[in-house]
């Protein structure tokens, strides 16, 4: 079966780092989507990974290892408006995404 | 306008009823799913489409069934709804051709409730 693993809930303090671990084991693997989610509302794209390394949008940076099937998603500068959930996918080819629960953030005062 | 459009928004419904859930795109795209969403589960895909002559289940496809009636539409309906099909709905569009391989589009989603 397929299986990604990220933490349920974090907390986090305003202007902090934070960082989201997604762990995956997948038959098939072209790629590693995170996106973003505020309580009812659609998903956001926030980042793609293909290759080893990693890649920095603004605030955010997303980072992967395909060896050890380990992503991470670094949140800087955390803002109030930064609450939310973020999901990791991993695109397995057959262009479908298999998502993983979700991690909340709770971003505090 | 919002690229990608569903209706209704919110929908409660009875057990037994059938219902349908309808999505649109104006973002000319050649692949639509459906997703559900529920607590603690995440997203899971039910069904999706390649082209208007391409159907294939996701992998929570029971007791639902779909219609792409053109390119830009893709339809969700519920047979026979049961409560546990409770849930949040999204339909989301991608386009190969697009830089990040596969990256989707969602729209706004649906609260559908079965009592």
């Amino acid at each position: 079966g397929q299986n990604i693993d990220q933490p349920t809930e974090m907390t986090a303090t305003e202007g902090a780092i934070v960082q989201i671990n997604c762990t995956y084991q997948t038959s098939g693997f072209n790629g590693l989507f995170w996106y973003q989610q505020h309580a009812g509302e659609a998903p956001t794209f926030l980042s793609y990974n293909v290759l080893d390394g990693l890649e920095e949008k603004g605030r955010f940076s997303s980072f992967l290892s395909r060896s050890k099937g380990y992503s991470y998603l670094l949140l800087k500068e955390l803002q109030m408006k930064d609450s939310a959930s973020y999901l990791c996918a991993v695109n397995r080819g057959y262009s479908t995404l298999t998502f993983g629960k979700g991690t909340m953030l709770l971003v505090s005062p | 306008d919002a690229d990608v459009t569903q209706t209704p928004r919110n929908r409660i419904t009875k057990t037994g009823k059938r219902i349908m859930l309808e999505c649109s795109q104006t973002k000319g795209h050649d692949r639509m799913y459906w997703y559900r969403q529920d607590p603690g589960l995440g997203l899971r895909l039910i069904y999706y489409s390649f082209d208007v002559k391409d159907i294939n289940k996701g992998e929570i496809s029971d007791g639902y069934s779909v219609s792409r009636q053109a390119q830009a539409k893709f339809s969700l309906s519920l047979e026979s709804a049961i409560p546990n099909q409770t849930a949040l709905y999204f339909c989301a569009t991608s386009d190969l051709r697009d830089r990040d391989d596969n990256e989707q589009f969602f729209g706004p989603g649906t609260r559908l409730t079965v009592l």
